[in-house]
């Protein structure tokens, strides 16, 4: 069985600021392990997905984020925050396959201030 | 780009009675699912269905639901005897194969 566990539900930065989101995951076989976020009264849009090629990964928006195995994490980051990238986010993990099922964690609202 | 297009957006229901919910995923997906999100809380996985078949199944996803294909295009949830905990929004993926899912914009459940 995997799960996810997203420190901080709801994180607040200025803008132009370092975004920091943390996800650390748990998985008894090697995961596939993804981003996504959501915008009010909207779906869930995928940022970035980690399946065991590169561990740094590069998504949409300048988001991007580091799987590391031995802390169990993959947190995402991005170094100038923007306003529009106000949102909630959500890491969620897979087995091999991402035709397995997500499990996904808690959610960190992002607020990003003037 | 390919959407998943699910509805209605807000679906408002007498507790007990049935309730469709609807989903045409993307065209040449080949693996669907729904999950759900009640209020505050996480998304969950109900289940997941591929070559017309239940491929898995969460212990949410109990005798109560049921997912059909009726044709090449719409994929469907149905709540037999909806419950008041049955509020949430309902989001509607669909995949290729080794490739993320993509997700719907939901459907917003109220049982009153």
């Amino acid at each position: 069985a995997q799960s996810v566990t997203q420190l901080g539900s709801h994180v607040s930065v200025s803008e132009g600021a370092l975004v920091l989101l943390r996800c650390n995951y748990s998985s008894s076989v090697p995961p596939y392990l993804f981003w996504y976020v959501q915008y009010p009264n909207q779906g869930l849009q995928l940022l970035l997905k980690y399946t065991s090629a590169a561990t740094l990964v590069k998504g949409i928006n300048g988001f991007e984020a580091e799987f590391k195995k031995s802390e169990t994490s993959f947190h995402l980051t991005k170094p100038s925050a923007h306003m529009s990238d106000a949102a909630e986010y959500f890491c969620a993990v897979s087995v091999k396959g991402s035709a397995r099922q997500l499990t996904f964690g808690s959610g960190t609202q992002l607020t990003v201030l003037p | 780009e390919p959407e998943v297009t699910q509805t209605p957006s807000h679906q408002v229901t007498q507790m007990g009675q049935e309730v469709i919910l609807r989903c045409v995923p993307i065209s040449n997906h080949l693996y669907f699912y729904w999950y759900r999100q009640i209020l505050g809380q996480k998304v969950e996985f109900l289940v997941s269905f591929y070559n017309n078949e239940i491929s898995e199944k969460s212990e949410i996803f109990d005798d109560q639901f049921s997912v059909e294909r009726p044709d090449g295009s719409n994929f469907t949830l149905k709540i037999r005897s909806t419950k008041l905990e049955d509020s949430a929004m309902y989001f509607c993926a669909s995949t290729v194969g080794e490739h993320p899912q993509h997700f719907g914009d939901g459907t917003r459940l109220s049982i009153l």
